[in-house]
């Protein structure tokens, strides 16, 4: 079965640094990953996917994600990390085979001024 | 355009009680997703479907049934809710397979008692 793993439940990063929200997945097949974010009381925002190509991928807000194939990661990264970056952050990958969306477990970043 | 419409937002239940919570999205999305957020276990699938009158089970589908009589619409039933099924809970939707993301409802807080 297609999996996600966030090693980290939490990472705390000072404004104006960079920060890396690390994912490692585990599929069979070519996988299909997705980063999200959430803000406080409010639903999952897509933020940047890899399907195919290029392995750095960029995405909303300045994120950017890159898809390692050899060490089956797909870390978030960006270089400038802002107060307003502070969420929780899904990553996420399809299961071609049976249509599921299977999120990992969350990580807490907290950006400190 | 609403995107994905999430009804209730809050809802106390005695155990034993049963409830319906309504996912509607006005999208024309084929794909469509029930998950519940739990701290430190993020978001676990419950049911999702892949069209108009098909349904599947997720991860946790124990307690729960779903109906999708309409594309627009996803009904997640707890016939008999219990404490272990407080949780918040969120829908989803997309449009195709593979590589298209999924946008999220606002979520929906449950309370059982």
């Amino acid at each position: 079965a297609q999996s996600v793993a966030q090693p980290e439940d939490q990472v705390n990063v000072a404004e104006g640094n960079p920060l890396t929200v690390k994912c490692t997945y585990s599929v069979s097949g070519n996988p299909y990953l997705f980063w999200y974010v959430q803000y406080p009381n409010r639903g999952l925002q897509f933020l940047l996917k890899y399907i195919t190509g290029d392995n750095l991928v960029k995405g909303s807000y300045g994120f950017e994600a890159e898809f390692n194939k050899s060490q089956t990661s797909f870390h978030l990264k960006k270089p400038s990390a802002l107060v307003s970056d502070s969420a929780l952050y899904f990553c996420a990958v399809r299961d071609i085979n049976t249509d599921k969306l299977i999120f990992g477990t969350g990580t807490r970043l907290q950006v400190f001024p | 355009n609403a995107g994905v419409t999430q009804t209730p937002k809050f809802r106390v239940l005695k155990t034993g009680q049963s409830m319906t919570l309504l996912c509607a999205q006005d999208m024309n999305h084929e794909y469509m997703y029930w998950y519940r957020q739990d701290p430190g276990m993020g978001l676990r699938l419950i049911h999702y479907s892949v069209g108009e009158g098909t349904t599947a089970k997720g991860e946790v589908p124990d307690g729960y049934n779903v109906s999708r009589l309409k594309k627009q619409n996803f009904l997640l039933g707890l016939e008999s809710a219990a404490p272990s099924q407080t949780s918040v809970y969120f829908c989803a939707s997309h449009k195709g397979p593979v590589g298209t993301e999924a946008f999220f409802g606002q979520g929906t807080r449950l309370t059982v008692v």
